[in-house]
């Protein structure tokens, strides 16, 4: 069974700290690597990952993929309240077998707080 | 531009009852996808549709029913509804195959839905 595991399940900060948030993954024929940020409703894109090693950043947001070690972190530096959010990491596969359809796998998220 | 748009907002059903769930994206894609999110839990894909007129099993299908008869809707059917269906529901879609490239997953604002 394809399993997606997050670390810390919730960290609360001040605003200025950095936080790094851990995703490891188990899933059969790997794809891809998605983080999402989730404020009150829908959940948004934040980066998608293919590629071990490089990085992906936007702002203050930065990710890595390793693939050898099945994990990603996302790092967020000089943290604001804006910042407060559920964050899900997500695996997407190639489906064998049938429709060529990538199914995706969320982790439980972590819920990171950040105080004023 | 809607995006991806999810009726109602809020539901609450009597044990046995039946009830559908309607999503409809103004975008042309034809990636389709119905989530399922419970309290502290990331998002689990209940079925998916990759066009008009053909629908897949997610991870947690049973209990539900889908059709997708134009590219526009895909609604969601509960047809006996049960406690352990009380969570949020997330409506998606997607131009290209999620986690193939970097365009997103457009999620709805969601339907909570309690089963009492």
């Amino acid at each position: 069974e394809d399993k997606v595991v997050q670390s810390p399940l919730s960290l609360v900060v001040h605003e200025g700290d950095t936080v790094t948030l851990n995703c490891s993954y188990e899933v059969t024929n790997f794809r891809s690597l998605l983080w999402y940020k989730q404020e009150k409703k829908a959940p948004t894109f934040l980066f998608m990952l293919t590629s071990s090693g490089i990085e992906k950043k936007s702002g203050r947001l930065s990710s890595i993929l390793d693939k050898k070690e099945l994990s990603s972190i996302l790092n967020i530096t000089a943290t604001q309240t804006g910042d407060s959010a559920i964050y899900l990491c997500a695996v997407s596969n190639v489906y064998a077998g049938g429709t060529s359809y990538g199914k995706l796998t969320f982790g439980q998220g972590t819920i990171l707080t950040v105080h004023p | 531009n809607a995006g991806v748009t999810q009726t109602p907002k809020f539901r609450i059903l009597k044990i046995g009852q039946s009830m559908t769930l309607q999503c409809t994206q103004d975008m042309n894609h034809n990636y389709m996808y119905w989530y399922r999110q419970d309290p502290g839990m990331g998002l689990k894909l209940i079925y998916y549709s990759v066009g008009a007129g053909i629908t897949d099993k997610g991870e947690v299908p049973n209990g539900y029913n889908v059709s997708r008869s134009t590219t526009e809707d895909f609604p969601l059917r509960l047809e006996l509804a049960a406690p352990s269906q009380t969570s949020v529901y997330f409506c998606a879609s997607s131009h290209q195959q999620v986690g193939l490239s970097n365009q997103p997953q457009h999620f709805g604002d969601g339907t909570r839905l309690s089963i009492l």
